[in-house]
């Protein structure tokens, strides 16, 4: 079935220093969402990509949408401490709960001042 | 701005009690959601909704059961709460089934403990 996969896991780093992650997946997407949780709070979106290729910035973040459509990558410059929360990549759902997104398992990021 | 609210924000069950996590939301969107999130496996579908008298199962359905009789509310039931239901619960909600350009909205959550 549908996965995706978010690496790294967890990240631990300075404030100010730049964070990158990715998110993959076996078949092809033809959306990429990027959400972040902060502690406590439910999901919200930071980031969406509706065509390969495409680079998207809100802030100090910029979003990519792999050129295979397989993956997508979340970058986040000079990181400060409020950054802190779990990071999630989200596609759309095929097959039998279309209308639906299916999550990664997140990435974790930890910022120290 | 409300958005999506659920209640309660916290909750301890017994083996074999049943209870209801509300949610409601006042965008008047067609389409909600429930999500259950245990550690290292993300945000998994429990069960979804694209409109009043409407559901359908998601990725873990069982041990869960939901109706949807206004567009505003969309309560999750566990019939016989088991240890394995202990999570953190998420609503979520849309003007319209995902599909390009549409956005979902989550509330606060909801933290189980299941005894």
């Amino acid at each position: 079935g549908q996965q995706l996969n978010q690496s790294p896991q967890s990240m631990f780093i300075q404030e100010g220093e730049d964070v990158s992650m990715n998110c993959t997946s076996s078949s092809i997407f033809n959306t990429w969402l990027w959400y972040k949780q902060d502690p406590g709070e439910g999901p919200v979106l930071l980031i969406a990509l509706y065509k390969a290729g495409e680079l998207t910035s809100n802030g100090r973040l910029t979003a990519q949408f792999g050129i295979t459509r397989k993956d997508s990558f979340l970058n986040i410059s000079a990181s400060i401490p409020s950054d802190v929360g779990i990071y999630f990549c989200a596609g759309p759902y095929y097959g039998g709960s279309q209308g639906n997104l299916i999550f990664g398992k997140g990435t974790k990021l930890s910022v120290k001042p | 701005n409300a958005g999506v609210t659920q209640t309660p924000k916290f909750q301890v069950l017994k083996t074999g009690q049943s209870m209801t996590l509300q949610c409601a939301q006042d965008m008047n969107h067609e389409y909600m959601s429930w999500y259950r999130q245990d550690p290292g496996m993300g945000l998994r579908l429990i069960h979804y909704s694209v409109g009043a008298g409407i559901t359908d199962q998601g990725e873990v359905p069982n041990g869960y059961n939901v109706s949807r009789s206004t567009t505003e509310d969309f309560p999750l039931r566990l019939l016989s709460a088991a240890p394995s239901q202990t999570s953190v619960y998420f609503c979520a909600s849309s003007q319209r089934p995902l599909g390009t350009n549409e956005k979902l909205f989550f509330g606060s959550g909801t933290q189980l403990s299941v005894l």
